[in-house]
């Protein structure tokens, strides 16, 4: 049960390049979430998704699409990289909270993402 | 989302107790409390959640107050590798016309810092 993995670990973009940070669980879990965080800052919320075909914005979409095509995959998508992307981003599935689950949130290492 | 009020940081000694606080004033009857913590350079992870009774786990204590509009967080023996960012986090338990609510916010956190 490897949880919530993600790929890259780090990677250094240009202004302008495009790339897709990957996130994939084998919880079986409905839901899935993409945040971002800042030096020295709490988590912002990018994008969620309640389940495959569904998605929904968070505090700070701008920039960033996302798609899920299947319950264990939620990607990230960054168009035209620029220099305030620079961010750790970090991807969580969890179940929703229903059925007397609390639904706590199973976090992957993060993506330390440079952009110059 | 509800949200919660934390102290920027506290400090500890390494063997003794340590009370996170976190208040809530305008927490909803269906949100459960959640902490989560950070170690450095990782991502969040799960602590503890409650709801209205107070919680014990292998991790911590989750002490809720009457009211429900505020918590706390116990460490019963602070350990050098408890130090980190601790997030006190509203989430809401309530389904909206069969679709569970999927956003999580968290808030700056407390920094707790433990000397040995």
């Amino acid at each position: 049960n490897a949880g919530v993995t993600q790929t890259p670990k780090f990677r250094i973009l240009k202004i302008g390049q495009s790339m897709t940070l990957q996130c994939t669980q084998d919880m079986n879990h409905n839901y899935m979430y993409w945040y971002r965080q800042d030096p020295g800052m709490g988590l912002k919320l990018i994008y969620y998704s309640v389940g495959a075909g569904i998605t929904d914005k968070g505090e700070v979409p701008n920039g960033y699409n996302v798609s899920r095509s299947t319950t264990e995959d939620f990607p990230l998508r960054l168009e035209l990289a620029a220099p305030s992307q620079t961010s750790v981003y970090f991807c969580a599935s969890s179940y929703p909270t229903d059925r007397g689950r609390a639904g706590e949130l199973f976090f992957g290492e993060g993506s330390r993402l440079t952009v110059l | 989302d509800a949200k919660t009020t934390q102290p920027n940081s506290m400090e500890s000694n390494e063997e003794e107790p340590v009370h996170l606080p976190c208040n809530h004033s305008t927490i909803s009857g269906t949100d459960y409390i959640h902490w989560y913590r950070q170690l450095p350079s990782q991502g969040p992870e799960y602590v503890i959640h409650g709801l209205t009774s107070n919680v014990n786990n292998r991790m911590a204590s989750l002490a809720i107050a009457e009211d429900r509009k505020s918590s706390t967080l116990i460490l019963h023996r602070a350990t050098l590798r408890d130090a980190a960012v601790y997030y006190c986090i509203l989430r809401d338990s309530q389904n909206a016309g069969g679709t569970s609510y999927g956003k999580l916010t968290f808030g700056q956190g407390t920094i707790l810092t433990v000397h040995p």
